[in-house]
């Protein structure tokens, strides 16, 4: 099946400091990612529709100048979360679809990066 | 507005009895349906979706949902659970024309105990 890694799977940084969340399709390419951002016991909230060669398109009340996506090639969506502060300290995942299936219509997840910004 | 309701935020239940987590959506135009698994502190597993056709829908690890679409649900079920099925089970809708965007219902937590 179709993979989706994220990296680092941990991160803790000081305030004010930004930090890069990676988002990769292993075996598939993916012309659009999608980055969700989840409180603890909290459901999934759609934070932006990462697209490969164009800008990102930011759900509302997203920041996007604090909230930096990047998805330079097929395969690779970054998340910059600049000059970070404790209430940014979240459950961040990304999640991507294989186009090239026909009928999928299936978002494959990664494994999610836990950010804690002290 | 389209919306997805997972009324049940937890649910107990013993091992080897079966269970059913319950999703309900509000939509004006037709939609395709999901149930996800999350263990703590990882990513989403598709468990099964429904897309057209036969409104039975089976999954993984023995778990099948039926797609309503008077009654706009999508209930998860399964026979017979285990303390491996112990986890946040979430409900998500991609409304068409919506961009290829899944809405999530807020998760069920299901418990299950010896």
């Amino acid at each position: 099946g179709a993979v989706v890694s994220q990296h680092p799977s941990r991160v803790i940084c000081k305030s004010g400091t930004s930090v890069k969340i990676e988002c990769r399709s292993l075996d598939f390419q993916a012309t659009t990612m999608f980055w969700y951002r989840q409180f603890p016991k909290k459901s999934l909230m759609l934070m932006a529709t990462s697209n490969e060669g164009s800008k990102a398109t930011y759900e509302q009340g997203v920041e996007k100048d604090k909230f930096l996506i990047n998805h330079a090639s097929l395969t690779l969506s970054t998340l910059t979360v600049t000059s970070a502060h404790p209430e940014d300290s979240s459950f961040y995942i990304c999640s991507a679809r294989d186009f090239d299936k026909p009928g999928s219509y299936e978002q494959y997840f990664g494994p999610g990066t836990r950010l804690t910004v002290t | 507005a389209q919306s997805v309701t997972q009324l049940d935020s937890q649910v107990p239940v013993f091992e080897e009895a079966p269970v059913e987590l319950r999703c309900n959506y509000s939509s004006s135009v037709s939609v395709y349906l999901f149930w996800y698994v999350q263990y703590p502190n990882q990513g989403l597993q598709l468990l099964l979706k429904y897309l057209s056709g036969s409104t039975l829908v089976k999954g993984i690890n023995g778990f099948e949902a039926e797609f309503n679409k008077s009654q706009t649900s999508f209930h998860l079920r399964k026979p017979s659970v285990h303390i491996s099925d112990t986890a946040e089970y979430f409900c998500a809708v991609e409304f068409t024309g919506g961009g290829n965007k899944l809405t999530f219902g807020t998760g069920t937590q299901l418990k299950v105990e010896l």
